[in-house]
């Protein structure tokens, strides 16, 4: 089945930094590769998405690119805020069924 | 328009003991899914259903049973539970199954199983 390694596990930045949280994936099937926050208590919640035909796709402060080639893909956070606090996690949408990545702890530093 | 919701929010059970959780979305999806979620695993795939009728093994479906009661209610059932059971459950539903689209999670239930 399809197997996601996510990196790095937990990430600190300061207020206005840039993040950078990377994915791979093993499936060459998967064309559907979502990014999910989850906040403290609550379920996760998708905040951006890329299918395989294009290889960026940006929406204001985020942003998430592809590589088929070498079944990478990641995602992009610019001038980041407190708000961004959460847990990120990617997940790739395989042959079959949807597989997710262990996460990453995002902490934005004021 | 609730979107997803799961009952109960918590729970506390005692090895052996049996229990359903209910999950029901109101947003006429097909695919709905169960997964657990512990510390430092992401979120793992217990079973789920690409359409009413129909469910399916997802990767770690030993000690739970499903089912799709209808298009709006997918449940999940331990029947004994095992403290390796404890967890955080969440519940999902997407309009393309398969994993080809965007996934709508419900709040959760947290289980204890002492």
């Amino acid at each position: 089945g399809e197997n996601v390694e996510q990196h790095p596990s937990t990430l600190s930045v300061q207020e206005g930094d840039s993040a950078v949280i990377k994915c791979t994936y093993s499936d060459s099937a998967s064309n559907y590769f979502p990014w999910y926050k989850q906040e403290l208590g609550k379920g996760p919640q998708l905040i951006i998405d890329i299918r395989s035909n294009v290889g960026e796709k940006k929406d204001q402060r985020i942003a998430v690119t592809l590589n088929k080639t070498a079944k990478h893909f990641s995602l992009h956070i610019t001038e980041t805020q407190p708000e961004d606090s959460a847990v990120y996690f990617c997940s790739s949408g395989g042959s079959y069924i949807p597989t997710f990545g262990r996460g990453t702890s995002l902490i934005v530093h004021p | 328009n609730a979107g997803v919701t799961q009952t109960p929010k918590f729970q506390v059970l005692k090895t052996g003991q049996s229990m359903t959780l209910q999950c029901a979305q109101d947003m006429n999806h097909n695919s709905m899914y169960w997964y657990r979620q512990d510390p430092g695993m992401g979120l793992r795939l217990i079973y789920y259903s690409a359409s009413e009728g129909t469910t399916d093994k997802g990767e770690v479906p030993n000690g739970y049973n499903v089912s799709r009661l209808n298009k709006r209610e997918f449940s999940l059932r331990l029947e004994s539970a095992a403290p390796s059971q404890t967890s955080v459950y969440f519940c999902a539903s997407s309009e393309v199954g398969g994993g080809q689209g965007e996934q709508y999670f419900g709040p959760g239930t947290r289980l204890t199983v002492t």
